[in-house]
């Protein structure tokens, strides 16, 4: 069975970092691209970043290029997603989920349980 | 990116059908294959009903089914029951090797 859990999730003051990791199970981790994608409370999905399976091609949403990094470790089974220069509009929920190909991701699924990041003072 | 544009909110009584659009543009919708619909209830992540348009996932009722024309995709949900109420999001791969979701669809069982 697939399984994907986020973790790293935290209130941060605007101007902070925080970095979110995923730790996924179940599958060839290297085979598969990574998808972040976020929900703010009471509003739609957003994609925010892919990786490729060998962490080689990354894509970002337009609204986090240039504050955002995401990497992975496939010795550990592990994708990560740095966020800095945080922002009030950057609270949300953030799912992580796997792809369904190597470098190019045209779904979600399945979707780890999301984990809360607050942006606040 | 701009979102896919979906109704902000659709609504039938059990048994019935409703039908829930998602459109976009020649560069995404449009342009490919590749729309996927999932379902959302609250406080839960998001689960793959239809990708590739009109493919079910293993373990998805067949009451659930999707199509596209041109820009519009379209999900439909056949014998409506009251654990289908929830949001339902689109989402299709786009021209620049990314993802796009529509707004989110709020159903309603009456």
């Amino acid at each position: 069975e697939v399984q994907l859990l986020e973790s790293g999730g935290g209130l941060v003051q605007p101007g902070g970092s925080l970095r979110l990791s995923c730790a996924a199970s179940g599958f060839t981790f290297s085979s598969y691209a990574l998808s972040w994608v976020r929900q703010a409370p009471g509003k739609g999905l957003e994609w925010v970043s892919i990786i490729s399976g060998s962490g080689g091609s990354t894509y970002y949403a337009d609204s986090v290029k240039g504050r955002f990094t995401i990497s992975r470790d496939n010795s550990k089974n592990t994708v990560h997603l740095q966020m800095n220069s945080l922002r009030a509009e950057d609270t949300a929920v953030y799912y992580c989920a796997k792809g369904n190909g190597y470098s190019v991701v045209t779904l979600c699924d399945p979707w780890g349980q999301g984990t809360l990041v607050t942006v606040s003072s | 990116q701009s979102a896919l544009t979906q109704p902000a909110s659709v609504s039938g009584s059990p048994g019935q059908s409703i039908t829930i659009s998602c459109t976009g543009t020649s560069s995404d919708v449009g342009g490919y294959k590749y729309v996927s619909w999932y379902q959302q209830h609250p406080g839960k992540a998001p689960k793959l009903m239809i990708y590739e348009v009109s493919n079910r996932p293993s373990g998805v009722s067949n009451r659930f089914s999707g199509s596209k024309s041109g820009n519009t995709a379209s999900l439909t949900i056949s014998g409506l029951q009251a654990e289908d109420e929830a949001d339902y999001y689109c989402s299709s791969y786009t021209s620049s090797n990314t993802l796009v979701f529509g707004g989110g669809t709020k159903l309603t069982v009456l």
